[in-house]
């Protein structure tokens, strides 16, 4: 079967950096993405790593290590705005079907 | 602009009652599958296609069932048999390229009262 591991809330302040860390267990893994999600609304795609390494796009990073199957969202600058609830999604052929395995989520407060 | 149409975004039911919650989209994309949140959790897989006249049971799809008889749509019913209908569906879909990104629908809030 598949997991996956995320703290389950985070607080941080205004400006700072947060790190969200997500850790998985999964066969036919394809990559990891990352979705935020605010309250009453849908997901919406943050970033994918296929390969390991560290994605860059503005102020969020996605860092991915396929041998230690562990990746991490980073957040830098905070805004309020930021305050949402954040899920790592697993994509991967374990049962002979393309489709995404969500965590749990992690809660992101931002405070000022 | 394409997207992921979901309707209504707010549904009331009796217990006892079948519903359906309509998916459409205009992406193009071969790809759907529906999505159940509870409060505070992630998202559940219930069924998914890959292609028109085809589609799978994902990990809770008991109480549920789905038909896609067009690319575009992809409607799920909650049966009655479904215990603990109350959750936040979500619709999504992805295209063909390997980037992980789904993309979803608004939601439909279902409450059983």
């Amino acid at each position: 079967g598949q997991s996956l591991e995320q703290p389950s809330e985070v607080t941080a302040v205004e400006g700072a950096i947060v790190q969200i860390n997500c850790t998985y267990q999964t066969s036919g893994f394809y990559g990891l993405s990352w979705y935020q999600q605010h309250d009453g609304g849908a997901p919406t795609f943050l970033s994918y790593n296929a390969l390991d390494g560290l994605e860059e796009t503005g102020r969020f990073s996605s860092f991915l290590s396929r041998s230690d199957s562990y990746g991490y969202l980073l957040l830098q600058e905070l805004q309020m705005k930021d305050s949402a609830s954040y899920f790592c999604a697993v994509s991967s052929m374990d049962t002979g079907r393309r489709a995404l395995t969500f965590g749990s989520g992690t809660r992101l407060q931002v405070q000022p | 602009d394409g997207g992921i149409t979901q309707s209504p975004k707010y549904l009331f039911r009796k217990e006892g009652q079948n519903v359906t919650l309509s998916c459409e989209q205009n992406l193009n994309h071969d790809a759907m599958y529906w999505y159940r949140q509870d409060p505070g959790q992630g998202l559940r897989l219930i069924y998914y296609s890959q292609i028109v006249n085809d589609f799978q049971k994902g990990d809770i799809a008991e109480g549920y069932s789905v038909s896609r008889e067009k690319k575009e749509s992809f409607p799920l019913t909650v049966t009655s048999a479904q215990k603990n209908p109350t959750a936040f569906y979500l619709c999504a879909s992805i295209g063909r390229s390997n980037t992980g990104e789904l993309f979803f629908g608004e939601g439909s809030r279902l409450t059983v009262l």
